[in-house]
């Protein structure tokens, strides 16, 4: 199956600033996700990446918030924008085929 | 009520004991996924499972579609399978559950 290689694996950010996530795939995938999963809290679905055109984004997400990118097949990225203490989560993307998905290492922020 | 609920939510074992953890959903599905999460926060697929039984290792999945029910079975546990079990289903996208916190205790 597709292995995902995520950076960076955890950051510390200041208030006001952005950070962008990158995820790599070592091979096609259909459908590349974003997740974040709060503290003590279930994972929940950002957005679907798609390629070439804007994201998918679920209830509760906007864009200008989390811009994402997905130029190719093997290749996206998350920036989380305006940071506030709140957007301290763990983020995770998700590479889809047919025969099932596979994760990255994850994104530990933390927003000070 | 949420749509994929899993028991228990945390689990202390022995080493060598025989452990299940269970998932119970209310959504019509194409498949579920058993995942393993680390402490930092990585994730790995175990299972894809869409009907009947899958065994990898020690770990065992089944599922019953009927009963909307499914559970993760793993023989002779040990400290290194520890870690966050979370059960997900897929009627078009991943819903998860809130997941299983194990320790193995040596």
């Amino acid at each position: 199956s597709a292995v995902i290689s995520q950076k960076p694996s955890r950051d510390i950010c200041q208030r006001g600033t952005s950070l962008t996530i990158q995820c790599q795939v070592d091979s096609q995938v259909t459908m590349m996700f974003w997740y974040r999963q709060q503290p003590g809290q279930s994972l929940t679905l950002i957005a679907t990446a798609n390629q070439g055109s804007e994201a998918t984004y679920e209830s509760g997400f906007v864009i200008d918030k989390f811009p994402i990118s997905r130029p190719n097949l093997t290749f996206s990225t998350l920036t989380v924008s305006n940071m506030s203490p709140e957007d301290s989560s763990i983020y995770l993307c998700s590479g889809g085929t047919s025969d099932g998905y596979t994760f990255g290492s994850g994104t530990r922020l933390t927003v000070v | 009520k949420n749509e994929v609920e899993q028991s228990p939510q945390n689990l202390t074992a022995q080493e060598g004991e025989f452990i299940t953890i269970n998932c119970s959903y209310s959504v019509g599905i194409s498949a579920l996924h058993w995942l393993q999460q680390h402490p930092g926060g990585g994730i790995v697929s175990l299972f894809m499972l869409s009907s009947g039984k899958k065994k990898h290792g020690r770990l065992i999945a089944t599922i019953n579609i009927q009963e909307k029910h499914s559970s993760l079975h793993i023989t002779a546990s040990h400290p290194r399978d520890s870690a966050v079990y979370i059960c997900a289903v897929r009627p078009n996208k991943l819903i998860f559950g809130t997941g299983t916190l194990l320790a193995v205790q040596p």
